[in-house]
């Protein structure tokens, strides 16, 4: 039944490592996102992808890599892991506007 | 970018009090979300109010509008403790591209 699901829910790595976070959506949504949510709490978008085109890229490093299979899923692979990419990353999807939340991805990275 | 922001940052009130959050934004907008998030939860959508909407209710949540002054408010009245929980307010500048501000941390205390 969930609507949006994200694996792992807690993943701690060392520097350097490479490492996948895996979303999934059972709405039916043609559009998906990942978003970071720092320590202070501030949510960013990262990447939204619409029917598996990505349309929004923002200023995010290049060691992070969306792939999106198909419509239903959207995964974030990050390269080269940094001690600042620790966060919570979440998954959304949307449906005219309103945006399906995934419960969220902490990175830990030592 | 950072559209919407949140204030007050944190806010502590007494159950059955009401509580109110406000937010700011920069750009013209074609709606205004707000939504809730849980601690360690992803986020959940509260209400939409559509641009050309100057106030919306649902249940014991109210939203105003403010186009001219680039602002919003969050009312919840007659608070619970299970109102606890950061509050965000989210705009779409351009579709499909959400912007979220830093939250609004509401405490209710029993």
């Amino acid at each position: 039944d969930t609507a949006v699901s994200q694996t792992p829910k807690y993943l701690v790595t060392q520097m350097g490592n490479d490492k996948s976070i895996k979303c999934e959506q059972n709405l039916g949504h043609d559009t998906m996102y990942w978003y970071k949510q720092d320590s202070k709490k501030f949510l960013k978008i990262m990447f939204s992808y619409n029917n598996k085109e990505l349309i929004i890229n923002e200023t995010v490093p290049n060691r992070f890599s969306p792939k999106s299979p198909d419509k239903a899923h959207l995964n974030l692979h990050i390269n080269s892991l940094e001690l600042g990419d620790s966060a919570v990353y979440f998954c959304a999807s949307s449906l005219g506007g309103l945006q399906f939340f995934g419960p969220g991805t902490r990175l830990t990275v030592l | 970018s950072q559209q919407g922001e949140e204030d007050p940052q944190a806010l502590s009130i007494q159950e059955g009090e009401n509580a109110t959050m406000n937010c700011s934004y920069k750009t013209s907008i074609n709606n205004l979300q707000w939504y809730r998030q849980n601690s360690g939860r992803g986020l959940v959508h509260l209400i939409l109010i559509r641009s050309n909407e100057r106030e919306k209710h649902s249940g014991r949540l109210r939203v105003t509008l403010d186009t001219s002054k680039k602002s919003s408010s969050l009312l919840i009245t007659a608070s619970r403790a299970a109102d606890t929980a950061s509050y965000f307010c989210a705009t779409d500048p351009n579709n499909n591209d959400m912007r979220f501000g830093a939250g609004t941390r509401l405490t209710v205390k029993p």
